[in-house]
């Protein structure tokens, strides 16, 4: 398709349930990234990947959170054990050239995720 | 990271220009100068970038003050589209394990009047 494309686009789950949010990047394109956004606040910086390899994982607040990207292309961002705290929108944003190189990142339209 | 102030709000009328404000006081000189904006219930959306010199495309210009401390987006003419939340973020593309994340502020909101 011609832009990052994320599902699902809403998602409600009962606290302590585990989720899996999916993103697929703009083909071709080496840099993906994992953004939080609570309400009313700028993304957050989650988690960055450089084809397969995860070389960033710092944003990640707790080791509930957990993402990957096998073949280089979709990416799962998996949540386990939700919590209220969890509730955000999670951005999803890929780009064709890596590491060092200047170019305007695309991002998804993102998934909203609702602990109850 | 070099960090950015924006105000937390501004306003125009539809179809006059727009200047948004931006410092960045600790910029360094490998530091360039991004603008995203993002709509309502959608992701960020790539606006404009620089480093010295001003920009132009076919969204905005982007205007840098000669020390580089600050910087200006400025929307020609204003439409109710262009009502969002802009984002003024430094981004370093020298190496280290940066990877050229963005990192976020808190934008200033932008409303725009018929």
């Amino acid at each position: 398709g011609a832009g990052v494309s994320q599902s699902p686009r809403y998602k409600v789950a009962k606290r302590g349930q585990d989720v899996a949010l999916r993103c697929d990047p703009i083909s071709g394109h080496v840099s993906l990234f994992w953004y939080q956004q609570a309400l009313g606040q700028g993304p957050e910086f989650l988690t960055y990947f450089q084809n397969e390899a995860q070389l960033d994982k710092s944003g990640l607040p707790s080791d509930r959170f957990f993402a990957e990207r096998p073949e280089g292309s979709v990416s799962t961002l998996k949540i386990q054990r939700t919590q209220q705290e969890d509730s955000a929108v999670y951005l999803c944003a890929s780009s064709f050239w890596g590491k060092g190189r200047l170019s305007g990142y695309t991002f998804g339209s993102g998934t909203r995720l609702t602990v109850v | 990271d070099a960090k950015t102030t924006q105000p937390n709000s501004m306003e125009s009328n539809e179809e006059e220009p727009v200047h948004l404000p931006c410092n960045h006081s600790t910029i360094s000189g490998t530091d360039y100068i991004h603008w995203y904006r993002q709509l309502p219930s959608q992701g960020p959306e790539y606006v404009i970038h620089g480093l010295t010199s001003n920009v132009n495309n076919r969204m905005a210009s982007l205007a840098i003050a000669e020390d580089r401390k600050s910087s200006t987006l400025i929307l020609h003419r204003a439409t109710l589209r262009d009502a969002a939340v802009y984002y003024c973020i430094l981004r370093d593309v020298a190496g280290g394990t940066s990877y050229g994340k963005l990192t976020f502020g808190q934008g200033t909101i932008l409303t725009v009047h018929p």
